[in-house]
């Protein structure tokens, strides 16, 4: 059963980048047809989609931070990364990595089927 | 790409049913049946309980259902139970602009 655990520091000081994992355990992050996605959620508000990521490298942002973001994959390590450069107070947020099937018999078509738990960010000096 | 509209908050008593809508535009909702609903409860990460409009993922209650009407999705929750008090979120692939959109998020109580 594939399982998504998010990983990285839970404190960034303004104006410096953030830095998360996503590390993808019980299943190859290059097998099946697959993106993967980053999505995040202030306290007591809704989700953004941030971006997601394709195992051949291709990427898709959310225009509204495209200008500071950057996601990556290393099969290798069966991880996807996240970085969001210059943050304010207002990225502060739960960010989660989630799946997204987009082919194949009897899978969940372009819906976040496995989600990780999440993992708090605050952005504060 | 704005958010797709939900209304804030929904209730009903046990047993009873109430219905989310999720409005977005030809460029996502209308354009494509990829509209994925999400249960949140507190502290918790959303959890899928429909995918491609109407289909059910398994484990997935046959009280939650949804459908689609032009630029507007429904999730539809049949035979209220305690364990539905929670946060709803829809989803729509938005594959003009290649991207993914959320909804605003609805509240559902049980009174």
């Amino acid at each position: 059963q594939v399982q998504l655990q998010e990983s990285g520091p839970g404190l960034v000081k303004p104006s410096q980048t953030l830095s998360l994992t996503c590390t993808v355990s019980g299943g190859s992050i290059s097998s099946g047809s697959y993106y993967w996605s980053w999505i995040r959620q202030p306290a007591g508000k809704g989700l953004e989609w941030i971006g997601r990521i394709y195992t051949s490298g291709s990427t898709n942002y959310n225009p509204s931070l495209k200008s500071r973001v950057t996601i990556s994959v290393d099969t290798s390590k069966n991880q996807f990364s996240l970085k969001l450069s210059s943050v304010t107070a207002a990225d502060t947020a739960v960010y989660y990595c989630a799946r997204v099937p987009f082919y194949g018999s009897g899978s969940y078509h372009y819906a976040f089927d496995i989600w990780g738990q999440g993992t708090m960010v605050t952005v504060s000096s | 790409q704005s958010a797709l509209t939900q209304p804030p908050s929904a209730s009903g008593s046990p047993g009873q049913s109430v219905t989310i809508s999720c409005t977005g535009t030809s460029s996502d909702v209308g354009g494509y049946n990829y509209v994925s609903w999400y249960q949140q409860h507190p502290g918790k990460a959303p959890k899928l309980m429909i995918y491609e409009v109407s289909k059910r993922p398994s484990g997935v209650p046959d009280r939650f259902s949804g459908s689609k009407s032009g630029n507007t999705a429904s999730l539809t929750v049949s035979g209220l139970q305690a364990e539905d008090e929670a946060d709803y979120y829809c989803s729509s692939y938005a594959g003009s602009n290649n991207l993914d959109v959320f909804g605003t998020g609805t509240k559902v109580t049980v009174l």
